[in-house]
């Protein structure tokens, strides 16, 4: 069974830029979460994609949307880059939307917006 | 809104001492909490859960919903247990969906 997996492993970007970063999920998962986990700081979710919808989404800007394919891989895509967006990013997915399903979480891409 | 509380940033214990780390949330209404790990170098992964009532790897966790409180508990801490510890709250959101909320974290350093 292939685990979670997220790409690019780190990045560099200039403020006002726009990136997009990219998770598989595990097999047989089809829903698909989004943290943000800043310097010294738990995860902060940030959205949640369930069979191609965004069903959840925490105190995160418009400038932070995401997709989920048909496969239930997903982007997370943020416009307009800003100093703090500089963060290690995490997906995390699951065989449902509910909390009794176990999250398995990626190894995160690192971002730094300079 | 939800809130998960972890006051100590930093635990060191020699082998074989008990350890807890401390966990105190705030949520209206009936959370489900979560204990996860993070190894050195290695991804973060859940360690239990208060609605299994499983003891993994020696580490128990009692829900306390009078005190709000979340306590993971060793008796005899391992030089292997040295990792970062999250403790983490589940709420319905609004869509009725949850949502994980974290703390920020206890680094537990088990030394020899």
């Amino acid at each position: 069974e292939t685990g979670v997996t997220q790409s690019p492993t780190h990045l560099i970007k200039t403020r006002g830029q726009q990136v997009t970063l990219r998770c598989s999920s595990q097999s047989g998962h089809n829903t698909v979460s989004w943290y943000q986990q800043a310097l010294g700081q738990g995860p902060q979710f940030i959205f949640q994609y369930y069979r191609e919808e965004e069903n959840g989404r925490g105190n995160f800007p418009p400038r932070f949307s995401g997709l989920q394919f048909p496969n239930y891989s997903s982007e997370l895509n943020v416009n307009a880059l800003e100093l703090d967006d500089s963060a290690l990013y995490l997906c995390a997915s699951s065989k449902g939307a509910t909390a009794s399903y176990e999250q398995y979480f990626g190894p995160g891409t690192r971002l730094t917006v300079t | 809104a939800q809130r998960v509380t972890q006051p100590e940033k930093l635990l060191s214990v020699f082998k074989g001492a008990p350890v807890e780390l401390k966990c105190n949330y705030s949520y209206s209404g009936s959370p489900e909490l979560f204990w996860y790990v993070q190894y050195s170098r290695q991804r973060l992964q859940l360690l239990l859960r208060h609605i299994s009532r499983e003891s993994i790897k020696g580490f128990t966790a009692d829900l306390n919903k009078g005190e709000t409180s979340f306590h993971l508990k060793k008796p005899f801490a391992q030089e292997e247990d040295s990792a970062m510890y999250y403790c983490a709250l589940s709420g319905r959101a609004n869509s009725g969906y949850s949502t994980l909320t974290f703390g920020k974290g206890t680094m537990l350093l088990v030394s020899p």
